[in-house]
């Protein structure tokens, strides 16, 4: 069964500084990544994914993700933290369950401060 | 272009009430989900409908139903709810049933059981 373990409920920076979300998951088969992002009061809307080729994906807001194979993870950075940035991500992982259905599986979230 | 849209945004029931979630989108996608948040546990799938005509259970179906109407429309039912059913439930949408395809979702609805 796949899972995904994201470390740190919450994660606080200062502006400017370098932003780093760990996600680590399992998963019985090469998996499909995705980080999302909840902005208060928001639904989830999708940051960047891996499906397949390299490794280093890049999203929207100056986000990105590299999947790590032999780690097993796919830790979310920015180089430099924006107010704009406070929030709560996501990391889900998706794989073939039977009947056809790809289940995706949400991890608990990260919150992330940006402090001035 | 509205996406998914939900209604409401926010409720409040006494237990053993009835009420029924409503979700559209206008993607034209085929696969819809029902998800609900709850502090410290993620997202946590309820009920999915792959395709038009078929609804399945997710990993907390109990005390829910479903009906995908046709293929904009997608509502959960909570017959008689619990304070238990307490959370934020959202809808999402892809163009097929997991996999690669991103989800898209709505703006959630605020549920309060007393």
């Amino acid at each position: 069964a796949q899972s995904v373990t994201q470390l740190g409920s919450h994660v606080s920076v200062s502006e400017g500084a370098l932003v780093l979300l760990r996600c680590n998951y399992s998963s019985s088969v090469p998996p499909y990544l995705f980080w999302y992002v909840q902005y208060p009061n928001q639904g989830l809307q999708l940051l960047l994914k891996y499906t397949t080729g390299a490794t280093l994906v890049k999203g929207i807001n100056g986000f990105e993700a590299e999947f790590k194979k032999s780690e097993t993870s796919f830790h979310l950075t920015k180089p430099s933290a924006h107010m704009s940035d406070a929030a709560e991500y996501f990391c889900a992982v998706s794989d073939w369950e039977s009947g056809g259905y790809q289940k995706v599986t949400f991890g608990t979230g990260t919150k992330l401060q940006v402090i001035p | 272009n509205a996406g998914v849209t939900q209604t409401p945004k926010f409720q409040v029931l006494k237990t053993g009430q009835s009420m029924t979630l409503q979700c559209a989108q206008d993607m034209n996608h085929n696969s819809m989900y029902w998800y609900r948040q709850d502090p410290g546990m993620g997202l946590r799938l309820i009920y999915y409908s792959a395709s038009e005509g078929t609804t399945d259970k997710g990993e907390v179906p109990n005390g829910y139903n479903v009906s995908r109407l046709n293929k904009r429309e997608f509502s959960l039912r909570l017959e008689s709810a619990a304070p238990s059913q307490t959370s934020v439930y959202f809808c999402a949408s892809s163009h097929t049933a997991g996999g690669p395809d991103t989800q898209y979702f709505g703006p959630g609805t605020r549920l309060t059981v007393l």
